[in-house]
């Protein structure tokens, strides 16, 4: 059974770029999350992908976007990167959505470190 | 917004003892889970306790979860320095759609 894996582990961008994140889910699992966690907080929920369309997102503005393969795995892209947008992005894969899933753990990559400066 | 909140902030015990987080949270819940993190790296999932089930045990990890608080504990007994990590409480709202996580709690298990 393959892990979520999540790529590049680290980045550094400038303010004003845009930057592309990967993920594959883990095998079995048609559901990815994107989560912001900044330095010692807890992850923010940005959005959930499912069968290719987006199926909830949290308080993130629109420059915040994502895409889900039909292999499910997905992408977060962020466009005119701000200072603030400094953190670790986790992804997470769970099998199913809405109430088939709803009790089921998300199983997290190791994230990627982005860094903008 | 974060609906969880786990207490306290940071613990620092000694190995062999136990270790008790809390978690509080404030809207009703689908369900409750407990997640690890190492330094840098991705959650683990731990545990999950469903809304209409008061204490689960996994391993040496006990949870218990009081929906009339709107609260729940993880216990970790006879903690090892491998235990060393943050740990989160989430709790399940809209179905599935996403997961609230609190700032969670630093423990540092000393040899």
């Amino acid at each position: 059974e393959t892990g979520v894996t999540q790529s590049p582990t680290h980045l550094i961008k400038t303010r004003g770029q845009q930057v592309t994140l990967r993920c594959s889910s883990q095998s079995g699992h048609n559901t990815v999350s994107w989560y912001q966690q900044a330095l010692g907080q807890g992850p923010q929920f940005i959005f959930q992908y499912y069968r290719e369309e987006e199926n909830g997102r949290g308080n993130f503005p629109p420059r915040f976007s994502g895409l889900q393969f039909p292999n499910y795995s997905s992408e977060l892209n962020v466009n005119a990167l701000e200072l603030d947008d400094s953190a670790l992005y986790l992804c997470a894969s769970s099998p199913g959505a809405g109430a088939s899933s709803y009790n089921s753990p998300l199983h997290f990559g190791n994230g990627t470190r982005l860094t903008v400066t | 917004s974060q609906q969880g909140e786990e207490d306290p902030q940071a613990l620092s015990i000694q190995e062999g003892e136990n270790a008790t987080m809390n978690c509080s949270y404030k809207t009703s819940i689908n369900n409750l889970q407990w997640y690890r993190q190492n330094s840098g790296r991705g959650l683990v999932h731990l545990i999950l306790i469903r809304s209409n089930e008061r204490e689960k045990h996994s391993g040496r990890l006990r949870v218990t979860l009081d929906t009339s608080k709107k609260s729940s504990s993880l216990l970790i007994t006879a903690s090892r320095a491998a235990d060393t990590a943050s740990y989160f409480c989430a709790t399940g709202e809209n179905y599935g759609q996403n997961f609230v996580f609190g700032p969670g709690t630093r423990l540092s298990v000393l040899p």
